[in-house]
């Protein structure tokens, strides 16, 4: 596609519930990125994958977050039993290499946990 | 790991006038130095970026410069418009990693 596309664009969920995320990077774009960025800050690394290997999920901030990349092209970062900070916006961008580069990012799937 | 400040968290000029942002990093081994310019609801977008074997680079009227020895880097933007109000956001990474932004700088050209 002609840009990084992710879905939805928005979420609500009442605090317990499991959402999905769903990100379609550039065509051929090796490396693959989630951020969270919470409103008024800058975005936070959650995880990054090369191809299809999830090489770093430091940043993923507990065990009910989940990301995933099986075929080397879309991703989907699930999170189980949401909780009110896990509102935020979330970011994927994509690289061409998988050497640092200029980072080509979606337009955030914005969640709202009630 | 790496820990990025940015200064100031809002900036406001007059149409015209010169804006400058500042961010100093803590890993030495952080070599790439991009800026991100993020307008109201859209995605950040690239604007300017910087290697460590260069000290400054300049693109029309936006111009970075990089001090590697103090940890160091800043964005300068000249004879600023209307339309360069939004949210700037620097980053560091290195080779193959990831990117520690900032926490942004909300600058606003006045008329």
């Amino acid at each position: 596609g002609a840009g990084v596309s992710q879905s939805p664009r928005y979420k609500v969920a009442k605090r317990g519930q499991d959402v999905a995320l769903r990100c379609d990077p550039i065509s051929g774009h090796v490396s693959l990125f989630w951020y969270q960025q919470a409103l008024g800050q800058g975005p936070e690394f959650l995880t990054y994958f090369q191809n299809e290997a999830q090489l770093d999920k430091s940043g993923l901030p507990s065990d009910r977050f989940f990301a995933e990349r099986p075929e080397g092209s879309v991703s989907t970062l699930k999170i189980q039993r949401t909780q009110q900070e896990d509102s935020a916006v979330y970011l994927c961008a994509s690289t061409r290499t998988g050497n640092t580069g200029e980072l080509f990012f979606g337009e955030g799937s914005r969640l709202t946990v009630l | 790991g790496e820990n990025v400040e940015q200064h100031p968290s809002t900036l406001s000029v007059q149409e015209g006038d010169s804006a400058v942002i500042k961010c100093t990093y803590s890993d030495s081994a952080s070599n790439y130095f991009p800026w991100y310019k993020q307008e109201l609801g859209k995605r950040p977008q690239l604007i300017i970026d910087i290697r460590s074997n260069v000290g400054e680079k300049k693109d029309q009227r936006i111009a970075v410069t990089l001090n590697k020895t103090a940890k160091h880097f800043s964005l300068h933007i000249t004879e600023t418009q209307p339309e360069d109000s939004a949210v700037y956001f620097c980053a560091a990474g290195g080779t193959a990693s990831k990117l520690t932004f900032g926490t942004g700088t909300r600058l606003q050209v006045t008329l």
